[in-house]
């Protein structure tokens, strides 16, 4: 399944089709990009991350495409399984005096078997 | 290869009381971030550290919040006189160096219940 829209907060799949998160981030000025999944009670846990002079990026079974004229960033997880019902947060990295990590909102991912 | 340590898992505190959470990064680490994350919220930077050193501490309240990072031991949070919006969870995360380009690892986080 896919994602409709931006900023969804629960996006529902079935066990074993693939899933779309999207995620629209802030500032143009930012170099990197991180994705983080954060199952219940547990604190984030790293996925992938792209840089900004990368337009995508593939790990195990998931994506991450970066499309920095509209800044907007995408999660794609392959054949999902029961495993990947999470919170999936996209990041940046702003700059400025934070020098640390700027979250989005955060999607959560139920996978239905 | 222990990850970031945080301790406690889960604290609870009556209206006026103090929270003391502590944070003990990789090994090798330098650098200590704390971030507070409420209910379906995402994490909301807080204060960034190094050794001895507050770099950042922009998105911590002026008033009853206050960080540390001693050249020994953990870094610790403060909280004082907690009242009950403070309840939420406070995750550290650490990196070798700048996070301008590099990942942060997370802990566990710590839950506050403020009664």
């Amino acid at each position: 399944g896919e994602s409709v829209g931006l900023h969804l907060p629960t996006l529902s799949v079935q066990e074993g089709d693939n899933s779309i998160i999207n995620c629209a981030y802030s500032n143009s000025a930012s170099d990197y990009f991180i994705w983080y999944k954060q199952e219940s009670g547990k604190g984030p846990q790293f996925i992938i991350d792209i840089r900004s002079n990368m337009d995508k990026r593939q790990g195990q079974r998931v994506t991450v495409l970066l499309n920095k004229t509209v800044k907007h960033l995408s999660l794609q997880i392959a054949a999902t399984q029961p495993g990947d019902s999470a919170v999936y947060f996209c990041a940046e990295n702003t700059g400025g005096g934070a020098d640390g990590l700027t979250f989005g909102k955060g999607t959560h991912l139920i996978i239905q078997p | 290869n222990a990850g970031v340590m945080q301790n406690p898992r889960h604290l609870v505190r009556r209206r006026g009381q103090e929270a003391r959470l502590r944070c003990s990064p990789m090994k090798g680490h330098s650098h200590v971030y704390w971030y507070r994350q409420l209910p379906e919220e995402g994490l909301k930077f807080m204060v960034y550290l190094q050794k001895e050193n507050i770099i950042d501490e922009s998105g911590m309240p002026k008033e009853r919040f206050s960080a540390e990072f001693p050249k020994e031991g953990p870094s610790i949070l403060r909280i004082q006189q907690v009242v009950r919006g403070d309840s939420a969870a406070y995750f550290c995360a650490s990196s070798p160096g700048t996070g301008r380009t590099g990942e942060l690892f997370f802990g566990e986080g710590s839950r506050l219940t403020v009664l």
